[in-house]
């Protein structure tokens, strides 16, 4: 147990529609960075926060967009949702505003399936 | 940029030794190694760092070479828990990590 939390595990919705993606990371820790996993696909980076500021952004879609609240949880909100977007999206958190030198903690992941 | 690992996916027996390799273009501060076991999340494995540093697990070994931008995770008489995906991330000093598409190790008794 890597002291992450994800909610909900898994998520069935239908194209077009919001979702909302939950994350809290472990204690002590102030970086939260959110991933998308598509199929035999490696890890993309989306967007990453530190205490409560965005820190940096990858190929996160218009579509996509993210918060870190004053209690350190994260929410990922996914709008107009399409096939496309189908995939395991992790968040994972870490003590350090930037990568260097230090690990990362990954959640157990959202499994969303867009029909 | 993205990292390249090779081999992209390897078999082994119980017992064998293997080699996996992720390499950069771009001159790095460090590379990370995380397994990720079929429908799990990645876990840490190891960072190596720029000047030598190392932090990580006891068990695995690996090595970075700077000049080259390349780093090299060893797995040594595997086991049949060492089968997942095995990413290397690389980050360029205050930037995102950015992860290679991985390595998928199989090892069968």
């Amino acid at each position: 147990d890597s002291g992450v939390t994800q909610t909900p595990k898994h998520l069935i919705t239908a194209t077009g529609q919001r979702v909302t993606l939950r994350c809290s990371p472990r204690s002590g820790d102030l970086s939260v960075y959110w991933y998308q996993q598509s199929l035999d696909q490696g890890l993309q980076f989306l967007i990453q926060y530190y205490n409560g500021e965005e820190r940096a952004k990858g190929n996160i879609l218009e579509r996509f967009s993210a918060q870190q609240f004053p209690d350190l949880h994260s929410e990922l909100n996914l709008s107009s949702l399409e096939l496309g977007d189908s995939a395991l999206y992790f968040c994972a958190s870490s003590v350090s505003p930037s990568g260097s030198g230090y690990e990362q903690y990954f959640g157990p992941g959202t499994r969303l399936t867009v029909t | 940029q993205q990292p390249v690992q090779s081999p992209q996916a390897v078999i082994l027996r119980e017992g064998e030794d293997a080699v996996i390799n992720c390499s950069s273009s771009k001159a790095l501060y460090s590379v990370h190694w995380y397994r990720q076991k079929h429908g799990e999340a990645p876990v840490f494995l190891m960072i190596l760092l720029k000047g030598g540093e190392q932090k990580g697990h006891d068990k695995i070994s690996a090595s970075f070479n700077e000049k080259k931008q390349q780093s090299s995770l060893y797995l040594t008489a595997s086991q049949l828990s060492y089968s997942g995906t095995y990413f290397c991330g690389t980050e360029r000093g205050n930037t995102p990590l950015v992860f290679g598409k991985g390595t998928r190790l199989s090892v069968i008794a």
